[in-house]
């Protein structure tokens, strides 16, 4: 079964940095791309980051960029993002999703939720 | 960056019935067009690609079309279980990959 597992999630205050985590199973991790796509609370779904499978092609929103780095480690089948200079606007539950080149976003994990919070 | 518009943004219908929802591209996205059915507390699940291709285990009454810039989801005879959030995303040109802003499918 393919699987994604997020984890990392929690509550930081504004300025501080956060390492999300996604772990993959079930498929040739090495051989997708992965996303990182969050949800405000109450709100629609805002792709983040992306990065491809041997981690030569990365692209970041500008909302995020400059703040947030995404990486990958094919030998852990595991995708992270490590987010620093957290902002209020940041609050909101991060999930990760595989994909390949021009085909939807498919499967996605549970989702982890940051807050930024004082 | 292309501009996802769904509409309506809340679409009330009763079960037994027909529902429609559509997804407007600000340029061509040709069939490159996914929607995605999001329960509370739940991720997203992919329901449809290729603008008209159901995902593996996605009921027949769900169908999708359109290319181009105007896309259509219908559901053909809702069931308890399909009243949810629906987006749509366009994966023709990107960074970034956009989404629609959703459409929330309630009980009448």
């Amino acid at each position: 079964e393919v699987q994604l597992v997020e984890s990392g999630g929690g509550l930081v205050k504004p300025g501080g940095s956060l390492r999300l985590s996604c772990a993959a199973s079930g498929f040739t991790f090495s051989s997708y791309s992965m996303n990182w796509v969050r949800q405000a609370p109450g709100k629609g779904l805002e792709w983040v980051s992306s990065i491809s499978s041997s981690s030569s092609y990365i692209y970041y929103a500008d909302s995020v960029k400059g703040r947030f780095t995404i990486s990958r480690d094919n030998a852990k089948n595991s995708l992270y993002l490590q987010m620093n200079s957290l902002r209020a606007e940041d609050t909101a539950v991060y999930y990760c999703a595989r994909d390949k080149y021009q085909q939807p976003f498919d499967p996605w994990g549970q989702g982890t939720l940051v807050t930024v919070s004082s | 960056e292309i501009v996802m518009t769904q509409s309506p943004a809340t679409l009330s219908v009763s079960p037994g019935e027909r529902a429609t929802l559509s997804c407007r591209a600000s340029q061509s996205v040709s069939s490159n067009l996914a929607w995605y059915q999001q329960k509370p507390g739940q991720a997203p699940r992919l329901l449809i690609y290729g603008a008209s291709t159901r995902a593996t285990g996605i009921p027949a009454r769900f169908s999708g079309s359109g290319s181009g810039t105007e896309f259509t989801l219908t559901i053909s005879s809702l069931q308890s279980e399909d009243f949810a959030v629906y987006y749509c995303q366009q994966y023709n040109n990107w960074p970034p990959d956009t989404f629609g802003q959703g459409t929330k499918l309630e009980i009448k």
